[in-house]
């Protein structure tokens, strides 16, 4: 079965990076894009960009544009998510979530559980 | 960049009763309209693609409709387990996009 294991709650301060990652098993790694999510507490989903396991090529929300990158190790099968410059409005669980159609970007089928990311000094 | 705009903000229904939730695409997005289901302390779930098509495993209670830029979801008769906040996604192949409207939150009446 897939599953989508992300890594622990981090605490940061501003300024500071932060990187989650996400180890998908159960399935082809490199056959399905993986997307980024975040939810800042008691508030909606906000789509952060995607990537393509196979070749590693990205595609950033315009608002996060600079400040993210995506990356994955086939070797592990982990992506990951590195937020820079981060300021207290970047405190939200991040989740990473994969397609659910081979080779394209379409819907969010599987999620990982979250992980929390605290911004305060 | 589009725009995802849901109404209500908070709809109160009787169980049993229907639910209707809209989203609004600020340009045509013709079918490419998810809807999701977020409880609280979970991650969202998937429930209808391509508008109008329920995924794996949804009951037959949750239906989706539209096309362009206007967007329904129907939930027939709301059970317990349904209460929840629910959010449309716009979704694109390429350039990849995935915009999420604000929500409605599905509560008990």
């Amino acid at each position: 079965q897939v599953q989508l294991v992300q890594s622990g709650a981090e605490v940061k301060k501003p300024g500071a990076s932060v990187k989650v990652s996400c180890k998908a098993s159960g399935y082809t790694f490199t056959s399905y894009f993986m997307h980024w999510v975040r939810q800042a507490p008691g508030q909606g989903l906000e789509w952060m960009g995607i990537i393509n396991p196979s070749g590693g090529s990205t595609s950033y929300a315009q608002k996060f544009q600079g400040r993210v990158t995506m990356t994955r190790d086939t070797s592990t099968n982990t992506v990951y998510m590195e937020l820079s410059s981060l300021r207290s409005e970047d405190t939200a669980i991040y989740y990473c979530a994969r397609d659910g159609s081979v080779g394209m970007t379409t819907t969010l089928v599987y999620w990982g559980q979250g992980t929390l990311v605290t911004v305060s000094s | 960049e589009i725009v995802m705009t849901q109404s209500p903000a908070t709809l109160s229904v009787s169980p049993g009763e229907r639910a209707t939730l809209s989203c609004r695409a600020s340009q045509t997005v013709s079918s490419n309209l998810a809807w999701y289901q977020q409880k609280p302390g979970q991650a969202p779930r998937l429930l209808i693609y391509g508008a109008s098509t329920r995924a794996t495993g949804i009951p037959a209670r949750f239906s989706g409709s539209g096309s362009g830029t206007e967007f329904t979801l129907t939930v027939s008769s709301l059970q317990s387990e349904d209460f929840a906040v629910y959010y449309c996604q716009h979704y694109n192949n390429w350039p990849p996009e995935g915009t999420f409207g604000q929500g409605t939150k599905v509560e008990i009446k």
